[in-house]
């Protein structure tokens, strides 16, 4: 089973500010197939990337995936008002498919 | 727009099975290259997938609740179902369902249905 550690577990950041989260990977992901989800308190999980950096229908640009092997990170550029939530990324290359434990971007 | 709507009880006992229905509309199950599955959240915790279905029946568990675990699909009602044996607390959780294509992660979900096991 791949395990993938996010870092940091929360980041304290003010709308404007830019922000990586990474996602670092026990072994290395087959084709690249990591995708970064964004939760919001009480609602499902919303795709943002799939492929390491494609992003999914009606993302904004400011949304950005990058990383290969074990190593991924998720950028936004800006943060805006809504971008306040949790964030998993996923393996969905090896299975059992497997998620991070999340990292939470809240409001300073 | 594809549409996924859980339901089922929403309190279990310990031991006991529980049972939950994903129906779909604005797509069809039986679609080629879809795929649909469950995926649970216990409280304030994180995301856990549970296992996947294709229309075939063709089925693929997490193996940590493999033996718990039993995922079916009804092609003539356009809905699948997830049965969960021998539930303890731990089993507490929003549990959603899915949809992926092949190659892809989950792109459509549903809005989760919570699941309490207590006597």
């Amino acid at each position: 089973e791949i395990v993938l550690t996010q870092s940091p577990g929360t980041l304290s950041l003010s709308p404007g500010e830019r922000v990586t989260l990474s996602c670092r990977a026990s072994q290395s992901v087959s084709g690249s197939y990591l995708a970064w989800y964004q939760q919001k308190p009480g609602q499902a999980p919303r795709l943002l990337i799939y492929g390491a950096s494609s992003r999914a229908t009606g993302i904004p640009d400011r949304f950005t995936g990058s990383g290969s092997g074990t190593d991924f990170t998720l950028t936004i550029s800006r943060l805006e008002p809504e971008d306040f939530a949790v964030y998993y990324c996923q393996q969905y290359g090896s299975s059992p498919r497997t998620f991070g434990q999340g990292t939470k971007v809240e409001i300073k | 727009q594809l549409q996924l709507q859980e339901s089922g009880p929403g309190l279990v006992k310990p031991s006991e099975t529980l049972s939950l229905t994903c129906a779909v509309s604005g797509g069809s199950i039986s679609s080629s290259g879809y795929y649909w599955g469950w995926i649970r959240q216990p409280p304030g915790k994180g995301l856990e997938w549970i296992g996947t279905i294709y229309y075939s029946g063709s089925t693929y568990y997490n193996p940590s609740l493999k033996s718990r675990s039993t995922i079916s699909v009804d092609t003539s009602k356009n809905q699948f179902s997830l049965n969960l044996s021998s539930v303890t607390a731990a089993d507490t959780a929003v549990y959603y369902c899915a949809r992926r294509s092949t190659g892809y992660p989950p792109d459509y979900w549903g809005q989760g249905t919570l699941v309490t096991v207590s006597s």
